[in-house]
């Protein structure tokens, strides 16, 4: 079946860096834009980036710009490079799959697979 | 690029319809029409409900609907059951160098 598993999440002093990784089974992964969503404790969802099918195109959230690098290979998997990381950073991290309504475009349609989240902790 | 303005909870009995609202700007809801919405249940995965304003997905119940008028965006359940008491976030996209998608501030949804 469709699958999205998330790892690499833990605790983290400030200004340090972490990689997740979002592993794809049970689908045709180099056709799907991949995004990464995030969701503090006790509070609501926030997008965070997105990668394009061929990794050619990127968009992040203000808050994360310059500080995070999403990218993915060949082996259905997405990572999302985490640097110089702060105490708002904490949160859940889920990997989401496009809806890719316009295949081979950005839809913008939303997410329609939702792996079950990995938690990173900046804590000093 | 501000979150979109959902209530913070929103309760019905079983059988009965409720609307949650989600209303944004010009600048995301009231200019395109890619609103999405997801139901999460505690310590779960966010699941989706409803994509471009009120399409449902394979396997979605038909229980549930969304609809748009201008910056303000809507899902009704329909036939409330105790397995939809759960958090409601809206999204959209956002013509905005900030974010290209912006979230609802969530919806607790109480089955009384």
């Amino acid at each position: 079946q469709v699958r999205l598993v998330e790892s690499g999440g833990g605790v983290v002093q400030p200004g340090r860096s972490l990689r997740l990784s979002c592993g794809a089974s049970g689908f045709i992964f180099r056709i799907y834009p991949m995004h990464w969503v995030r969701q503090a404790p006790g509070k609501g969802l926030e997008w965070v980036a997105l990668i394009a099918f061929d990794g050619s195109t990127k968009f992040y959230a203000d808050s994360v710009k310059g500080r995070f690098s999403i990218f993915r290979d060949n082996s259905a998997n997405t990572f999302l490079e985490m640097k110089s990381l702060r105490t708002e950073d904490t949160a859940v991290y889920y990997c989401a799959r496009d809806l890719n309504t316009v295949p081979g475009k950005l839809s913008y349609s939303g997410f329609d697979v939702w792996g079950p989240g990995t938690t990173v902790t900046v804590s000093s | 690029q501000s979150a979109l303005t959902q209530p913070a909870s929103v309760s019905g009995s079983p059988g009965q319809s409720i609307t949650i609202s989600c209303t944004g700007s010009g600048s995301d809801v009231g200019s395109y029409d890619l609103v999405s919405w997801y139901q999460q249940h505690p310590d779960k995965a966010p699941k989706l409900m409803i994509f471009e304003v009120s399409k449902r997905p394979s396997g979605v119940s038909s229980r549930f609907s969304g609809s748009k008028s201008g910056n303000t965006a809507s899902l009704t359940i329909s036939g409330l059951q105790a397995e939809d008491e759960a958090d409601y976030y809206c999204c959209s996209y956002a013509d905005s160098s900030l974010s290209s998608y912006v979230f609802g501030t969530g919806t607790k949804v109480t089955v009384l």
